[in-house]
Formats: C-alpha cells, structure tokens, sequence
C-alpha cells in the first residue's frame, strides 16, 4: 500500500454531466499528479499541483480542472463529460523536497461515461 | 513529440526464467526513469528507478539497466514468479516531476 487514497473508486455518470475526483496523498507529500489512463494505454499527464497551485498541465482542455488543500489533498474536476473521458483516473503522490521526485500512485478512480 | 515506447507489448515467460522487459525513450534531456507495474484494477506500483549518471541499479529480483547511447532501458526480473504476471510501463522524467509513461507490456508468467 502506498498510503494514496482516492475517491470513489467507480463512478458512472452520463455524457454532458460534471464529476469530482479525490485523492490524499501520501504523509509528508506535498505534490500531487493526475493521470487519466485509457484502457490498455499507459497514463497520461493531466497536472500537478504543488502548494496549491497549478504546477504544470498536459494537453487537457480546459473543463479538467484541479484543486490542491492546505493539507496537501486533492480534487479533480471534470465538466461537460464525454464518452472519451471514460478511463482510470490516477492519483500520485510526491514531495517536491526529494530530487528525484519518486511518485507513489493511488488505486485509481473508474469513470464510466455513458 | 518527446515520448517513451516499449519495443513489445506481451511476454510470457516459463516460472522461474528470467525477464527482460525492454523501453525505447527519446528525450535524451530525461534524467530520472522509473519502471512501474501495474496489476488489473490497479494503481501503478513502483518497482525500481535509475538517474541518468548510472547505468545499472539492483533490487529484490530486479535490475534496471540504462544505456544512454542508444536511449533504452531494460527491465531484468530474476526467477520470474506468478505474481509478477502484471503490465510494465517505464516512465521518464520529463519537466518537473511531470512522468512520460510508454503503452505497457503485458507479462504473462506460466506455471
């Protein structure tokens, strides 16, 4: 176990809908990532959030949006859902202190868009 | 643009073989990579690392080897059990702590 938790596990909601994901990071982890992985893909880079800002983002568009809290927990939030955003949606954790930034992953968040 | 790509997608191996997994990057700017293994319905778990000023690191069972010449890294598993019947992703460090991940392959371990 990695001590990454995310919320809920699976979730199926209808195409145009909004939806939010969580995840706690791991103690003493000030990062945090969100992958989305498509089935039989490797993940993908949605962004980090480091000191509750916005620390870096991959081509997503702008309806994936993302909050970091004081205690280092995280949201992600997708809008106007579409059936290609059906995946796993990945939670990592890290601390920006460790050079080599080694990030622990959550068991992920299904996501079925119907 | 920059990605990480695996050479094969499946391997099956015979219990108690040996495994090498192999990964093709092209950011020679990358200078951490991690090797991950994901079980079905599961997290990536991570397996083993290697920074860009080494060529070799050993774990329990594994061994991570880099060669930086031709941009590949390698994932050796020794005496390969039925529980390390998983998918395999390298990933590389691109900005920040941003991962590049490649598509997978699929080991398959056969009692």
């Amino acid at each position: 176990e990695t001590g990454v938790t995310q919320s809920p596990t699976h979730l199926i909601k209808t195409r145009g809908q909004q939806v939010t994901l969580r995840c706690s990071s791991q103690s003493g982890h000030n990062t945090v990532s969100w992958y989305q992985q498509a089935l039989g893909q490797g993940p993908q880079f949605i962004f980090q959030y480091y000191r509750e800002e916005e620390n870096g983002r991959g081509n997503f568009p702008p309806r994936f949006s993302g909050l970091q809290f004081p205690n280092y927990s995280s949201e992600l939030n997708v809008n106007a859902l579409e059936l290609d955003d059906s995946a796993l949606y990945l939670c990592a954790s890290s601390y920006a202190g460790n050079t080599l930034h080694e990030a622990f992953f959550g068991q992920g968040t299904r996501l079925t868009v119907v | 643009g920059e990605s990480v790509g695996l050479h094969l997608p499946t391997l099956s191996v015979q219990e108690g073989d040996n495994s090498i997994i192999n990964c093709a990057y092209s950011n020679s700017a990358s200078d951490y990579f991690i090797w991950y293994k994901q079980e079905s319905g599961k997290g990536p778990q991570f397996i083993i690392d290697i920074r860009s000023n080494m060529d070799k690191r050993q774990g329990q069972r594994v061994t991570v080897l880099l060669n930086k010449t031709v941009k590949h890294l390698s994932l050796q598993i020794a005496a390969t059990q039925p529980g390390d019947s998983a998918v395999y992703f390298c990933a590389e460090k691109t900005s920040g702590s941003r991962l590049t991940f490649g598509e997978g392959t699929q080991l398959t371990v056969n009692p």
